[in-house]
């Protein structure tokens, strides 16, 4: 069993080139989530989808666009990265909004 | 504007020690308390989560005490060993809503010591 698999694992950018960071889960979840992890800021939300066809904005939203493709997808696009958004970002699907969150293993990228 | 304080940052702990980390929050709209714990390289994971209709949650070496009216809630680690050296993440999260479906704090870094 999968769970949430993001893909890719590692990206070097450099700034103004875009991207998509893309995301699948398995466990037939409704809401999923972005989040970017950085040193001493914790985990912050960038964009979530409670259910499928809609998205909302998280805390830290710009620079970003997301598309939930369907049920199982869930991707974040970086139209022209910038090097504020070296990060790591993880995937994550809970069964319904506010339930218990489980995250993939997350991507790192690096803009340079 | 953070939600949810923890501390410490970090945290050095003899093995079969007792680790302490602790969370503070504003908002009383907060219901479920979540802490994950992170492994190095690997994506945060549900350890343990509490509700604030009780004062307490253990399970196995592991226990939540909540405090509503201090707006406190502390994640003990008994027994202290090293495989429990990550980072833990405290969570709070409100069923009304808003823009953040679960608010974290910021981290604290464990490194059980042999």
């Amino acid at each position: 069993n999968a769970g949430v698999t993001q893909t890719p694992k590692f990206q070097v950018l450099k700034t103004g080139q875009s991207m998509t960071l893309q995301c699948a889960q398995d466990m037939n979840h409704n809401s999923m989530y972005w989040y970017r992890q950085d040193p001493g800021m914790g985990l912050r939300l960038i964009y979530y989808s409670a259910s499928e066809g809609t998205t909302d904005k998280g805390e830290v939203p710009n620079g970003y666009n997301v598309s939930r493709l369907n049920k199982r997808e869930f991707s974040l696009r970086l139209e022209s990265a910038a090097p504020s958004q070296t990060s790591v970002y993880f995937c994550a699907s809970s069964e319904n909004y506010g339930n218990t969150i489980y995250f993939g293993e997350g991507s790192w990228l690096t803009v340079v | 504007q953070q939600q949810v304080k923890q501390s410490p940052q970090s945290l050095i702990v003899q093995k079969g020690g007792i680790s302490i980390i602790n969370c503070a929050y504003e908002n009383t709209a907060f219901d479920y308390f979540p802490w994950y714990q992170q492994f190095p390289g690997k994506g945060p994971a549900l350890l343990i989560a509490i509700r604030p209709d009780v004062s307490e949650k253990k399970e196995g070496r592991f226990t939540i005490s909540f405090n509503k009216s201090a707006k406190q809630f502390s994640l003990h680690i008994m027994d202290s060993q090293p495989g429990d050296s990550a980072t833990y993440f405290c969570a709070a999260f409100s069923r009304l809503g808003g823009n953040t479906p679960l608010v974290f704090g910021k981290g604290t870094r464990l490194s059980v010591i042999a």
